[in-house]
């Protein structure tokens, strides 16, 4: 089962900040917070990670809070292609020591005109 | 970033029969997975597709419905066997580790199988 729990939809005006909320409570010492988007009819796309300090990067930026429970992923100017379902998951570091990922059902985020 | 390619993109099968989908990386890569995306649900982890060695199943899935092969480091082939519609679905590889890719799995764009 996967390990996060997200909102099933949430809408978001075009140029506005999204702000995607995940609760993790029982997230481990040793796990990573990743995120990844899925465009219909699209493989999903990797967009962040992030163990404890906050993250950004060209896509979005990642919140992880103090006690590590739970997370946002904040996309600062969302635009109708970033209409996806967003998947927070949780997982032990990558690379060679590669953790699978588990999908939850994510959060499905409409950005409208 | 790694790149990756699968055949066939879909196809349409009648029950009681096999299909092969391959996934192919454009570089060396540690560790391939293939996942199973039923229509309006989210993705499950069918295997982790070993290089040299059986694959390892998730709960569910068994070798005999879902042999995977990978004989390198850059091909792995899920084969769908004896059909049902049950398994119509979309189905994807992904990659991880190696030059092109740490600490970020990357998707292919999945097959998209129908059974009649």
């Amino acid at each position: 089962d996967a390990k996060t729990t997200q909102p099933p939809s949430m809408d978001c005006a075009e140029g506005r900040a999204a702000n995607l909320p995940c609760n993790h409570s029982t997230i481990s010492g040793n796990e990573y917070v990743y995120w990844y988007r899925q465009i219909h009819s699209q493989g999903p796309q990797y967009i962040i990670h992030g163990l404890k300090n906050n993250e950004t990067n060209e896509m979005a930026s990642l919140i992880i809070t103090e006690d590590r429970k739970s997370s946002t992923l904040i996309l600062p100017h969302a635009t109708l292609r970033d209409t996806a379902v967003y998947y927070c998951i949780v997982r032990p570091g990558g690379g060679n020591q590669g953790g699978k990922l588990i999908f939850g059902q994510g959060t499905e985020l409409s950005v409208k005109p | 970033s790694a790149v990756i390619s699968q055949k066939p993109s879909r196809d349409i099968c009648q029950r009681g029969t096999s299909l092969t989908i391959q996934c192919q990386v454009d570089s060396q890569v540690t560790m391939m997975f293939w996942y199973r995306q039923q229509p309006g649900q989210s993705l499950t982890l069918i295997a982790t597709a070993n290089q040299g060695s059986e694959a390892t199943y998730e709960s569910g899935f068994v070798i005999d419905k879902f042999p995977i092969s990978r004989p390198n480091l850059t091909f792995s082939t899920l084969t769908v066997s004896n059909m049902s519609p049950e398994d119509s679905s979309i189905y994807l590889c992904s990659v991880e580790g190696g030059l092109a890719s740490y600490n970020e799995q990357f998707f292919g764009p999945g097959t998209r199988l129908t059974v009649l």
